[in-house]
């Protein structure tokens, strides 16, 4: 079965400073990849996804991702954070095309220091 | 829109009585989901039904969990018996549905709170 690592589980980091969160899936075939975020009191939400093409996508918030599919990751990143940054940070992967079925990671928290 | 509704927002019960969380999906969507967040599990789901129909249960723990869609604006998770060890958040959320693709976006709700002492 499928699964998503999230190597890292709180980030602390400074505004301005430059942001990379790791994302690693384990399946061997053609998936689809996404991260969801929610910021402290407001519901799960999508930041940006991958299907096909162009392997650097762009989200919301100035956030983008890189799909690297040699090394099975999809890492978040932002060049420049803000203190409204701060939630926590969640990437999964589906696998199966006729199936919405979502395999999440255990989260990223972030958070930003003023 | 409302956006997807959950209640109750916060549930404490004893271990061994009866739970029954409720969802109510954004009008219009086909499919509802319903996760279990912990610390040490992280997001899991639990299953999903499109257009009213049970499509992937796989998630389910065990024969105390059961879950139902009697209409499309309207699902129930119940927990009979609980236990300690299903204390988590869990969040409902719903998608478009169309073509039962992962092309549509999970909107999620706000989740429950269960706390089973």
């Amino acid at each position: 079965a499928q699964s998503v690592s999230q190597h890292n589980h709180h980030v602390i980091l400074s505004e301005a400073a430059s942001l990379e969160l790791g994302c690693n899936y384990s399946y061997g075939g053609t998936v689809n990849l996404f991260w969801y975020v929610q910021y402290p009191g407001q519901h799960l939400q999508l930041l940006l996804k991958y299907f096909s093409g162009d392997p650097l996508v762009k989200g919301i918030k100035g956030f983008e991702a890189e799909f690297i599919k040699s090394k099975f990751s999809f890492n978040l990143r932002k060049p420049s954070v803000q203190w409204s940054d701060t939630a926590e940070y969640f990437c999964a992967v589906n696998v199966d095309f006729g199936n919405e079925k979502l395999t999440f990671g255990t989260g990223t928290r972030l958070t930003i220091i003023p | 829109d409302a956006g997807v509704i959950q209640s109750p927002r916060h549930e404490v019960t004893e271990m061994g009585q009866e739970v029954t969380l409720r969802c109510k999906p954004i009008s219009g969507h086909n499919s509802l989901f319903w996760y279990r967040q912990t610390m040490m599990r992280g997001l899991e789901l639990l299953i999903y039904f499109n257009n009213n129909v049970p499509i992937d249960d796989s998630g389910m723990p065990e024969d105390r969990f059961s879950a139902k869609m009697p209409n499309a604006s309207f699902s129930t998770l119940k927990i009979q018996p609980s236990e300690p060890r299903d204390s988590a958040v869990y969040f409902c959320a719903s998608s478009s549905g169309v073509g039962g693709s992962s092309y549509n976006e999970q909107f999620f709700g706000p989740g429950t709170r269960l706390t089973v002492l």
